[in-house]
Parts: C-alpha cells; structure tokens; sequence
C-alpha cells in the first residue's frame, strides 16, 4: 500500500520569499514517481514538479525545486521567490503500481 | 502538456435521475484512465481506475453498479452516476495517463455535480 503524508495544512509566504512544503511517502515499490500538483481555485490540477525515484539528483523547474530524501522517503518542495500566482493547494503524490495517491494537501498563502 | 477535457463542467440533477460524465483526450491516446472524487477541501479520492477496452477497476467503498466506467476508445472514457442522491454531490476529476510522458498524469478540470 502506498501513503503519502502532508502535515502543513497550511502555509504563507511573503511574496518574492522562500517556502518549502513538507512531504513524506510510503512505498513497497521499488520504482516509482513522485509528483507536486498545484491546484489552485479553479479547481484545475496542474503538474508542478515530477521526480523519477532511480534518479539521485534533485528535480527543478525553474523557481521550483525538490529536495528528495530516498531513505528518509521525504519529498520537498521549494518555491523561491513567491509569487501571487503560486497561491493554491499543493498536492504531493506518489505514482506506484499503477495509481496515484496524493497526500491531504497543502494550502499557500502569499503575502503582498 | 497533454490536454484532458470534461463535459459537463458543472451538473445539477433531481434525486434518482443518472448523469454522464464524459473525459477526453484531446492530443494523445490514453490508455489508461482515472476518475477521482474531491470532497470541498479535500484531497482527490481515487474511485477507479479504466483501461482502454476492459472492465474498470473500483476501488474499495466505490459502488461499481452506482458509478458506472465506461472507457469505449484510446480518447473517451465516461462516467455514469446512476440513480443519484444528495449525497453523491461532489467535484469529479478524471485524468489520462500518457505512457510516453514517464507515467504522467494529465487532469481535466473537473465535473461539479449537484444532486438536489
């Protein structure tokens, strides 16, 4: 079975700041994925970040970074320089024997 | 990215009528497809899963005969909420996975269903 734990319900930044959201997984899969969704009010899913579990080196996306923890099952994710835009619930999820499991989500405030 | 369509987008039906939900592919061939549930403020809740030509896959507490997965083609899967109630009033997302996009995901911006 897989779970994936989110414990910031909520969160703010200041705009043009740094915010990390806190992510950890369980898995007895060997090969999987992870996954940052946004979904902000429209309700629209959109993929953030995507990290491939074989692969050491940390995912980034321009002001989006991951600081992936294999043995710890930790998946992080960096926003710098927040911006108005970036407000929304963020979704860390797990991609494994064939599904996606999210976690509880994250909500970001940014702050003018 | 790939993009995934729904139709409707929002739904409001009497109690005991059925609604479809129908989820496109637009721009790839989904071979797999998911439709999910979202409580207000929640997170997704996976119901089931369909694959191109074969019998969904419900997940466990999903009402197979309630929520019927249809996925005919490569492109349209739909979903059907037979003899609806009050409480299956819900936000449903489906999403499509691109096997040749590393197993990503590509959601459609969902169904508000309201079942009065």
């Amino acid at each position: 079975a897989q779970t994936v734990t989110q414990s910031q319900p909520e969160m703010s930044v200041q705009e043009a700041e740094t915010v990390t959201l806190s992510c950890t997984y369980d898995t007895s899969e060997s090969d999987y994925y992870l996954f940052w969704y946004k979904q902000p009010p429209s309700r629209q899913m959109i993929l953030v970040i995507r990290q491939e579990a074989y692969k050491q080196q940390n995912a980034t996306e321009n002001r989006f970074s991951v600081n992936f923890q294999k043995a710890a099952k930790s998946f992080s994710l960096k926003i710098s320089d927040s911006q108005l835009g970036d407000a929304a619930m963020y979704f860390c999820s797990n991609f494994g024997n064939e599904k996606l499991t999210f976690g509880t989500g994250t909500r970001l405030t940014i702050i003018p | 990215g790939a993009v995934v369509s729904q139709h409707p987008s929002w739904v409001i039906c009497k109690s005991g009528t059925s609604v479809k939900i129908e989820c496109r592919s637009l721009d790839f061939q989904a071979t797999t497809m998911f439709w999910y549930r979202q409580f207000p403020k929640q997170s997704l809740m996976l119901m089931a899963t369909s694959n191109e030509g074969s019998k969904a896959t419900y997940e466990q507490g999903v009402e197979k005969d309630k929520f019927l997965i249809n996925h005919a083609s490569l492109t349209l899967s739909t979903l059907t909420v037979t003899s609806a109630h009050p409480e299956d009033s819900s936000f449903y997302i489906c999403s499509a996975r691109d096997r040749g996009e590393n197993n990503e995901q590509f959601f459609g911006p969902g169904t508000r269903l309201t079942v009065l």
